[in-house]
């Protein structure tokens, strides 16, 4: 089993929809969890960060943690084609603050 | 904002040549680390430093070796470029249990 799991994709979705991306962690000791987004060619950017359970909205973005259940989703409202990337998701474990564990991403494409 | 700087955008270099990469990021990050990425295979840590003249090795380190002199600095060396070393190389940086942030990244190509 991997560290931390994506579903690859790729997902496609209209513009103007809701987007939802998911990310499962193996170690239930990790506390810190991070989505980027990848433009094809580009380094990854972070677009969000969350440490304690339940939501955390930045505009149209908002990442939902549960570490009972072990998953972290990122949830893009009203979805536009500029949305369109690989979305990476990234987890610092428990044994090791320094590094992240990477997800191999998501590929969402926006359709006008 | 944080700044990583990586000294190419793109680089050539054949077989056997000794390649250098740098880094250099602003923000007094203790954490510096170089990835690989190639399509299909995600992110994958070549080597990673956490203090000046500390290194440890990442999941890939063969065929690489690293420096850190100074603590803003952290360089990338294939001692004899291969083939298969050609790839997205991209440097971040972090401090404890915070995200990473990265440079632009390097196409470099071994011919």
């Amino acid at each position: 089993q991997k560290e931390v799991e994506q579903n690859s994709g790729p997902l496609s979705v209209p513009e103007g929809a809701i987007a939802s991306l998911n990310c499962t962690y193996s170690d239930r000791g990790s506390q810190s969890f991070f989505w980027y987004r990848q433009y094809s060619g580009k380094s990854p950017e972070l677009i969000m960060s969350i440490y304690s359970n339940g939501d955390k909205e930045d505009g149209r973005f908002t990442a939902q943690l549960n570490k009972a259940s072990q998953y972290v989703s990122l949830l893009i409202r009203d979805s536009q084609p500029s949305d369109s990337a690989t979305y990476l998701c990234a987890v610092i474990n428990a044994g090791n603050n320094r590094k992240l564990i990477w997800g191999l991403g998501t590929s969402l494409g926006v359709n006008p | 904002d944080v700044k990583v700087t990586q000294s190419s955008r793109y680089l050539v270099k054949r077989t056997g040549e000794k390649v250098f990469l740098e880094c250099v990021q602003d923000m007094d990050h203790e954490n510096m680390f170089w990835y690989r990425q190639d399509p299909g295979l995600g992110l994958r840590l070549i080597y990673f430093s956490y203090d000046v003249k500390m290194k440890e090795k990442g999941d890939i380190p063969e065929g690489y070796s690293v420096s850190r002199e100074k603590k803003e600095r952290f360089s990338l060396i294939l001692e004899s470029a291969s083939t298969n070393q050609t790839s997205m190389y991209l440097c971040a940086s972090s401090t404890v249990n915070q995200p990473q942030h990265f440079g632009d990244g390097t196409r470099l190509s071994i011919l």
